[in-house]
C-alpha cells in the first residue's frame, strides 16, 4: 500500500488560509470517507484535527476544515496562527483492511 | 481523561525481539479498537497493526506481517505488540492509538515508545 501523496511543505502567513491536500485512489482516499487529518508538533504525538473527511472533533478550532473530491481530500487553516505550525497528515481507511497515512506536510507559518 | 501509556522500547539488535505494552485509562478499554502505528526517526506515520475489541479481528500492515503479533488483555486494560526478527527498519517511535469510529479515525494517541534496532 503506498503512502498517500501530500505537498512535503506550504506556508503562509498570519490571518492567510491555507490548503494541504492529499492524494490517493479509489482503493483509499476515493472508496471510503474515512479520511482524516493529524497535528504533529516536534517531539509531541499526532492529535486529531479532521475525521470522516471535514469532522471536526471537540475541542479543535473551526479555523480547520476539511473536504474530498474524488481521490484527493483537503485540509483548510483559514486564519492562520502561529501556533498552527506543525507538520500535518492526512490518513485513510484502504481496501487492503489497513490504514495510509500521507508522507505529511510541513506548514510554516510566516 | 483518557490516558494511552506505552512502554518496553529500547535498544535491540537485528534479529532480535521486543514486546510493547500500551497501559489504558479513563475509558472503557473493552469497547475500543486499538491500533500501533509508527514513525521512524524524521519520517512519516506509518500504520502498523489492528485489533478489534474482542480481539477476533487483527490486521497487519505487510512491512511487519509474520513477524509481530498484536494483542490485548481487556482485564487488564492492555495492549500489546510482540516484535520478532526485528530489523533497522523497524527502528521508530511507536504509539498506540484508540480508533474513535469504525474503520475510521485514531481519536487518541500515547506519547510513544523508541524502539532502536541497531548492532
Amino acid at each position: 500500500q503506498s503512502a498517500l501523496t501530500q505537498p512535503a511543505s506550504v506556508s503562509g502567513s498570519p490571518g492567510q488560509s491555507i490548503t494541504i491536500s492529499c492524494t490517493g485512489t479509489s482503493s483509499d482516499v476515493g472508496g471510503y470517507n474515512y479520511v482524516s487529518w493529524y497535528q504533529q508538533h516536534p517531539g509531541k504525538a499526532p492529535k486529531l484535527m479532521i475525521y470522516d473527511v471535514s469532522n471536526r472533533p471537540s475541542g479543535v478550532s473551526n479555523r480547520f476544515s476539511g473536504s474530498k473530491s474524488g481521490n484527493t481530500a483537503s485540509l483548510t487553516i483559514s486564519g492562520l496562527q502561529a501556533e498552527d505550525e506543525a507538520d500535518y497528515y492526512c490518513s485513510s481507511y484502504t481496501s487492503s483492511s489497513g490504514w495510509v497515512f500521507g508522507g505529511g506536510t510541513k506548514l510554516t507559518v510566516l | 481523561q483518557v490516558q494511552l501509556v506505552e512502554s518496553g522500547g529500547g535498544l535491540v539488535k537485528p534479529g532480535g525481539s521486543l514486546r510493547l505494552s500500551c497501559a489504558a485509562s479513563g475509558f472503557t478499554f473493552s469497547d475500543y479498537y486499538m491500533s500501533w502505528i509508527r514513525q521512524a526517526p524524521g519520517k512519516g506515520l506509518e500504520w502498523v497493526s489492528y485489533i478489534s475489541s474482542s480481539g477476533s479481528t487483527i490486521y497487519y500492515a505487510d512491512s511487519v506481517k509474520g513477524r509481530f503479533t498484536i494483542s490485548r488483555d481487556n482485564a487488564k486494560n492492555s495492549l500489546y505488540l510482540q516484535m520478532n526478527s526485528l530489523r533497522a527498519e523497524d527502528t521508530a517511535v511507536y504509539y498506540c492509538a484508540r480508533e474513535g469510529g469504525y474503520n475510521s479515525h485514531f481519536d487518541y494517541w500515547g506519547q510513544g515508545t523508541l524502539v532502536t534496532v541497531s548492532s
